[in-house]
């Protein structure tokens, strides 16, 4: 069965740094992955999604994320961190573009004026 | 307008009450879903249905029973509520036909608190 692993509970960055955010994933073939950002008091919003193709995926508000299978994971990152940036994030797996999504348990990123 | 909404946001009731949550999406998706985040922010899905018919449904005890009347709604259920059951509970759509199924789109979430 696929599961995800992220790495810190909570990571705190000063604004202008960089944001890493890491996630790692183990599945029996090869996954689709995903990162969600969910703001304080609303839903999940998809930030990237890596299916097949590019290992390198840009998403939404200047993150990315890389996908490595030699090291299975796929940690976000973001050159310069804003303060609109705080946020609970979200890595998940999928084994296909039809199946259940596995959630990872969140990252709280705290962003220090 | 509100792609993915849920009635109420907030709910408090006491234990052994009956309750319901409404979600109702207008993105045409085919497939909804109810997942359950606990204290932890810990997300786990509870039921998927496509056009009406169940498609997933996990390990929830048979005092959730979801209803889905027609693709664009899908409510929840829970009968004598416990304790335990206090949690954020969103729905969320996926797949216009054709499309992949596990790109999802939530709503702002149900915070269920039971006294």
């Amino acid at each position: 069965a696929q599961s995800v692993t992220q790495l810190g509970s909570h990571v705190s960055v000063s604004e202008g740094a960089l944001v890493l955010l890491r996630c790692n994933y183990s599945s029996s073939v090869p996954p689709y992955l995903f990162w969600y950002v969910q703001y304080p008091n609303q839903g999940l919003q998809l930030l990237l999604k890596y299916t097949t193709g590019a290992t390198l995926v840009k998403g939404i508000n200047g993150f990315e994320a890389e996908f490595k299978k030699s090291e299975t994971s796929f940690h976000l990152t973001k050159p310069s961190a804003h303060m609109s940036d705080a946020a609970e994030y979200f890595c998940a797996v999928s084994l296909n573009r039809d199946d259940k999504i596995i959630f990872g348990k969140g990252t709280r990123l705290h962003i220090l004026p | 307008d509100t792609a993915v909404s849920q009635t109420p946001k907030y709910l408090v009731t006491q234990m052994g009450n009956d309750k319901s949550i409404k979600c109702e999406q207008n993105l045409g998706h085919d497939t909804m879903y109810w997942y359950k985040q606990d204290s932890k922010k810990f997300l786990k899905i509870m039921f998927s249905y496509n056009n009406k018919e169940l498609i997933i449904n996990e390990t929830v005890p048979n005092r959730f029973s979801p209803k889905s009347p027609d693709k664009a709604h899908l409510n929840l259920h829970i009968n004598s509520l416990e304790l335990g059951d206090s949690a954020v509970y969103f729905c969320a759509s996926s797949q216009v036909s054709g499309a992949p199924r596990n790109i999802q789109y939530f709503g702002a979430g149900t915070r269920l608190s039971v006294l």
